[in-house]
């Protein structure tokens, strides 16, 4: 079969810095994808990781480890827009387009 | 205009009755996905294609058909429907080299009553 986890819900404030942590078990892996939802809005894409290491988009990187099946998002200087729900989702070798989603944490953050 | 429309917005109907929730596109992508949001449960794949020729079931594809009218058009029913398949429901377009960055629509919310 195929899962993934991640923590349902975090906390922080307004400036810090938080992880959150995502771990898979499928066949076939090929990339690990980030989205960001607000309140049942259109889930948009935030980053990607295809090979092992950091990948930083302005505030935002992902991290993946292959070999521990283990990816997380990092959200630096946390603004109070970035409560919201974030998604792991794997993506599979075989061109097949298709993404696995993970049950989604909550992140609040607090003034 | 947004590059993913779906239609409705908001839905609510009676437990039998057929439904179709529609979506349009105009990212010019051969790939489009309709899935299914739960409280707790993620995103879960209903149905999936390619091409106008080519459609594929995903994990829930049970009580519900697609139709791909054109490259840009993609449309779910759902034949009779039954109060657990209340959900929000999204579309999703995606580049073949880029598969990993969906491009969702902003769902449809559908209550089954």
């Amino acid at each position: 079969g195929q899962s993934l986890e991640q923590p349902s819900e975090v906390t922080a404030v307004e400036g810090a810095i938080v992880q959150i942590n995502c771990t898979y078990q499928t066949s076939g892996f090929y990339g690990l994808s980030w989205y960001q939802q607000h309140d049942g809005g259109a889930p948009t894409f935030l980053s990607y990781n295809a090979l092992d290491g950091l990948e930083e988009t302005g505030r935002f990187s992902s991290f993946l480890s292959r070999s521990d099946s283990y990816g997380y998002l990092l959200l630096q200087e946390l603004q109070m827009k970035d409560s919201a729900s974030y998604f792991c989702a794997v993506s599979k070798t075989g061109n097949t387009g298709k993404l696995i989603f993970g049950q989604g944490t909550t992140l609040q953050v607090k003034p | 205009d947004a590059d993913v429309t779906q239609t409705p917005r908001n839905r609510i109907t009676k437990t039998g009755k057929r439904i179709m929730l529609e979506c349009s596109q105009t990212k010019g992508h051969d790939r489009m996905y309709w899935y299914r949001q739960d409280p707790g449960l993620g995103l879960r794949l209903i149905y999936y294609s390619f091409d106008v020729k080519d459609i594929n079931k995903g994990e829930i594809s049970d009580g519900y058909s697609v139709s791909r009218q054109a490259q840009a058009k993609f449309s779910l029913s759902l034949e009779s429907a039954i109060p657990n398949q209340t959900a929000l429901y999204f579309c999703a377009t995606s580049d073949p080299g880029q598969d990993y960055g969906y491009t969702f629509g902003s769902g449809t919310r559908l209550t089954v009553v």
